[in-house]
């Protein structure tokens, strides 16, 4: 069965540091990786995704991605307190397959 | 990006009633949808996925007689909740797929 694992937090962060959110998965087969931040009593809304390894920016978010460890990462630069939120680590087989969740990591900026 | 949108936003019904929850993909053509249910504090599970024209694939664990799927067009699944109880009150979100997943606002069901 598939599983993704997330610390649950919270992870408190001062304004302007950087976040790091961390996310390990089970399955080998995966191919797509997936961050979303998920407000309170909100839908998951798409952050970034990655299929390589390496390292995808975008912004001030940067995605890392290490297959071989079965890891990836989410970066948050210059965090604000706007960017306090659940951030969710998904990973999906292939194609359209449906996603597997981690739970969650509760991340907490501090003004 | 793309659009999905829900429908009803949330519902309030008696136990043993039936709910339908529209999910629909407003600027694309979706031939996969996917239904997700997220209990407090916990996040979504994959329920199942819904393909147009053919009948879904429902995730080990959830009964495909009590979640009623059916995806009739490339813009429109619907979930029906039959015979409704306490424990199905949980938020439902749906996602359309166009080359990543996009997900629906969702739908707070309360079961009294």
């Amino acid at each position: 069965q598939k599983e993704v694992e997330q610390n649950s937090g919270p992870l408190s962060v001062p304004e302007g540091a950087i976040a790091s959110l961390n996310c390990t998965y089970s399955d080998r087969g995966s191919q797509s990786f997936f961050w979303y931040r998920q407000y309170s009593g909100k839908s998951p809304e798409l952050i970034m995704f990655i299929y390589s390894n390496g390292d995808k920016e975008d912004g001030r978010f940067t995605a890392q991605l290490n297959k071989a460890s079965q890891y990836v990462s989410l970066l948050i630069r210059d965090s604000q307190p706007s960017d306090s939120a659940t951030y969710l680590c998904a990973v999906r087989g292939g194609g359209a397959d449906g996603l597997t969740f981690g739970k969650g990591t509760h991340l907490i900026i501090q003004p | 990006g793309a659009v999905v949108s829900q429908h009803p936003s949330w519902v309030i019904c008696k136990s043993g009633t039936s709910v339908k929850i529209e999910c629909r993909s407003l600027d694309f053509q979706a031939t996969t949808m996917f239904w997700y249910r997220q209990f407090p504090k916990q996040s979504l599970m994959l329920m199942a996925t819904s393909n147009e024209g053919s009948k879904a694939t429902y995730e080990q664990g959830v009964e495909k007689d009590k979640f009623l799927i059916n995806h009739a067009s490339l813009t429109l699944s619907t979930l029906t909740v039959t015979s409704a109880h306490p424990e199905d009150s949980s938020f439902y979100i749906c996602s359309a797929y166009e080359e990543t997943q996009y997900f629906g606002p969702g739908t707070r069901l309360l079961v009294l």
